[in-house]
């Protein structure tokens, strides 16, 4: 069975400073892998995932998280944050890619943003 | 894009009482849907897999007779938790994909139980 590990549960960090939350995993087999973010009492919002091809992807506001398979890792970056990433960030995988394949979170990372 | 709409937002009920949950997939049939129930600073536990005209999967640990799972159509998936206790209280979450035709899984708003 799958699983996720996000050693850090929270981050905390001054506003435009570099950031890395930690995401590792583990599964038996080829993995498909996700970062989502969450707002406060707000549903799971996909930032980037990982299926196949490239292993560095890439969201739209500057996030981005590199797919390290000797180190079973998808640790997600952003060089300068701001204030608005703010948030709950959750690492995710699944085995399969059809629309009854499970997927398992890890923990989760608070990242907090000092101004 | 998919999306997928979960109603109530907020509900609160008396102990005893049973709540219901909508997940529906508004712009795409969804033949799977998933519910999560997630505790405070803590991440989403996966509840149970609910499949389109059959039984929903649970996940070990997870009551079905407390959380009665329906998806009787391709668009609406529906969480009852019966005879809601204080420990029921916990913030819910559904969630549909359209697998590889799609953006992967889309998230419901989710739903705060609150049982007094």
């Amino acid at each position: 069975a799958q699983s996720v590990t996000q050693l850090d549960s929270q981050v905390p960090v001054f506003e435009e400073a570099p950031v890395e939350l930690r995401c590792n995993y583990s599964s038996s087999v080829s993995v498909y892998l996700f970062w989502y973010v969450q707002y406060p009492n707000q549903g799971l919002q996909l930032l980037l995932k990982y299926l196949s091809g490239s292993t560095l992807v890439k969201s739209i506001n500057g996030f981005e998280a590199e797919f390290n398979k000797s180190q079973t890792s998808f640790h997600l970056r952003k060089p300068s944050v701001h204030i608005s990433d703010t948030a709950e960030y959750f690492c995710a995988v699944s085995e399969g890619y059809s629309s009854a394949s499970k997927i398992i979170f890890g923990s989760g990372t608070r990242l907090s943003i000092r101004p | 894009g998919a999306v997928v709409s979960q109603h109530p937002s907020r509900v609160i009920c008396k102990s005893g009482t049973s709540v219901k949950i909508e997940c529906r997939s508004l712009d795409f049939q969804a033949t799977t849907m998933f519910w999560y129930r997630q505790f405070p600073k803590q991440s989403l536990m996966l509840m149970a897999t609910s499949n389109e005209g059959s039984k929903a999967t649970y996940e070990q640990g997870v009551e079905k007779d407390k959380f009665l799972i329906n998806h009787a159509s391709l668009t609406l998936s529906t969480l009852t938790v019966t005879s809601a206790h204080p420990e029921d209280s916990s913030f819910y979450i559904c969630s549909a994909s359209l697998g590889s035709q799609g953006d992967g899984y889309t998230f419901g708003s989710g739903t705060r139980l609150t049982v007094v």
